[in-house]
């Protein structure tokens, strides 16, 4: 079956680069996606790839994809307080004539002055 | 445009009641989906609707059912509770159904208790 896979926890220091890693499993997979949930909050759309793409920039989020080894990464330059919060990869999956998302577990990153 | 709105943002059940959770998805939109979310499962998904159709659905028991109306509001269900059912419940809209690169927008959740 189909399973995303994260790291749990991630700490960084204020003003440095956090890099949040993701392994996906569905090779069909044409767009991965990045969300973010702050606390009690629903989940936020960060940014998405096309699998043709190896690298997307949108100003502090740059995302990386490996489609060889289906690794994902996202990396937040400049990492402020305010970035702390839950980090979701996820995939789409074909089903039933549209497409199911598949999430993984979630990346805690606590961002400590 | 208002968000997704869900309704009510917490609820305390007991075991064996049954409990209804509300979705208002953001106006133009005609696909729903929902999502149950705890700290050992993570995010998972329950159902989609799409004109008031079931389009996917999750791997849960039977206890757990929805619906879409004409106005794509949607209402999920879940009977006989267990404790094992706390947890968030998510639901998200979309513009429609069917297309990968959809974008999903999340409402901020029904926390729901079960004691």
């Amino acid at each position: 079956g189909e399973d995303v896979e994260q790291s749990l926890f991630l700490s960084v220091r204020e003003g440095d680069s956090s890099v949040i890693n993701c392994t996906y499993t569905d090779s069909s997979s044409t767009y991965l996606y990045w969300y973010k949930q702050e606390p009690g909050a629903g989940l936020q759309l960060l940014t998405y790839i096309f699998s043709n793409m190896d690298m997307k920039q949108d100003q502090r989020l740059t995302v990386l994809l490996n489609k060889k080894d289906k690794h994902l990464s996202l990396r937040i330059a400049d990492t402020q307080t305010g970035d702390s919060a839950i980090y979701f990869c996820a995939e789409r999956v074909p089903s039933g004539g549209s497409y199911i998302p598949t999430f993984g577990r979630g990346t805690s990153l606590i961002v400590h002055p | 445009k208002a968000g997704v709105t869900q309704t009510p943002r917490y609820l305390i059940k007991t075991r064996g009641q049954q409990v209804t959770l509300s979705c208002s998805p953001i106006s133009g939109h005609r696909s729903v989906s929902w999502y149950q979310q705890t700290p050992g499962q993570g995010l998972q998904f329950l159902f989609e609707y799409f004109s008031e159709t079931q389009r996917n659905k999750g791997n849960f028991p039977g206890r757990f059912s929805g619906r879409q109306f004409s106005n794509s509001r949607s209402e999920m269900n879940v009977s006989t509770l267990e404790l094992g059912d706390s947890a968030l419940y998510l639901c998200a809209s979309s513009l429609e159904a069917g297309w990968e690169d959809e974008k999903l927008f999340f409402g901020s959740g029904t926390q729901l208790s079960v004691l």
